[in-house]
């Protein structure tokens, strides 16, 4: 079945770490999206790519990087640098020029010890 | 700019009984409008979309939304609730899909 897979689900690192968390499609989608869910907000945009090696800010985009160096895969490194990394992460795609219906992750929550 | 706002944290509903989930948009323009929903520790899975036409959208699952522009409300509804319908519900408003943004989530409760 197509879709998206996202690893690991669960996910604990010390303070100081860099993690990076997978995200692979094979809906045949254009366009990937990282996005961060804290409690009691909305999903928060932090990096889309619309085609393979291009990829641009969303908006918490500090302390985190990504990378799209094929079209099924959409890696997000969160770094030392992102001040309160624990949250759950959420990958999603969408067709190109897509009028906002994204597929989504299960998600890998991450924790910071 | 773009805002969504979902008044209730919490809806309560007895199942059989008929659910809506409130939305109120802010947009410039003709707005987009979407729900998702999401189950525990899962994803969000679409559930329904206006982008023109008409006001009564049809959706996943039974669901349908009411885009109501005198009001600026996009309230989501199920004439008969499920025990399975109880998950966190979000509307979101964009022109495309990188443009997205989504309100705070409303906890739907369906109690058998």
């Amino acid at each position: 079945d197509g879709g998206i897979t996202q690893s690991p689900k669960y996910l604990f690192r010390k303070e100081g770490q860099n993690v990076t968390l997978s995200c692979e499609q094979n809906l045949n989608h254009d366009a990937m999206y990282w996005y961060r869910q804290d409690p009691g907000q909305g999903l928060r945009l932090i990096y889309y790519s619309q085609i393979v090696n291009d990829f641009q800010k969303g908006d918490i985009a500090e302390g985190y990087s990504v990378s799209r160096e094929k079209k099924e895969s959409f890696p997000l490194t969160v770094t030392s640098a992102q001040k309160n990394p624990t949250a759950f992460y959420l990958c999603a795609s969408s067709m190109a020029q897509n009028t906002g219906e994204l597929f989504f992750g299960e998600g890998s929550r991450l924790t910071v010890l | 700019a773009q805002s969504v706002a979902q008044p209730e944290d919490q809806v309560n509903v007895a199942e059989g009984n008929p659910l809506t989930v409130k939305c109120t948009y802010s947009v410039s323009g003709n707005p987009y409008l979407f729900w998702y929903v999401q189950y525990p520790n899962r994803g969000l899975q679409f559930l329904l979309k206006y982008i023109t036409g008409d006001n009564l959208v049809k959706g996943s699952y039974g669901f349908e939304a009411e885009f109501n522009k005198s009001q600026t409300s996009f309230h989501l509804k199920k004439p008969s609730a499920l025990v399975s319908d109880s998950a966190l519900y979000f509307c979101a408003t964009g022109g495309s899909a990188r443009q997205l943004t989504f309100g705070s989530g409303t906890q739907l409760t369906v109690l058998p």
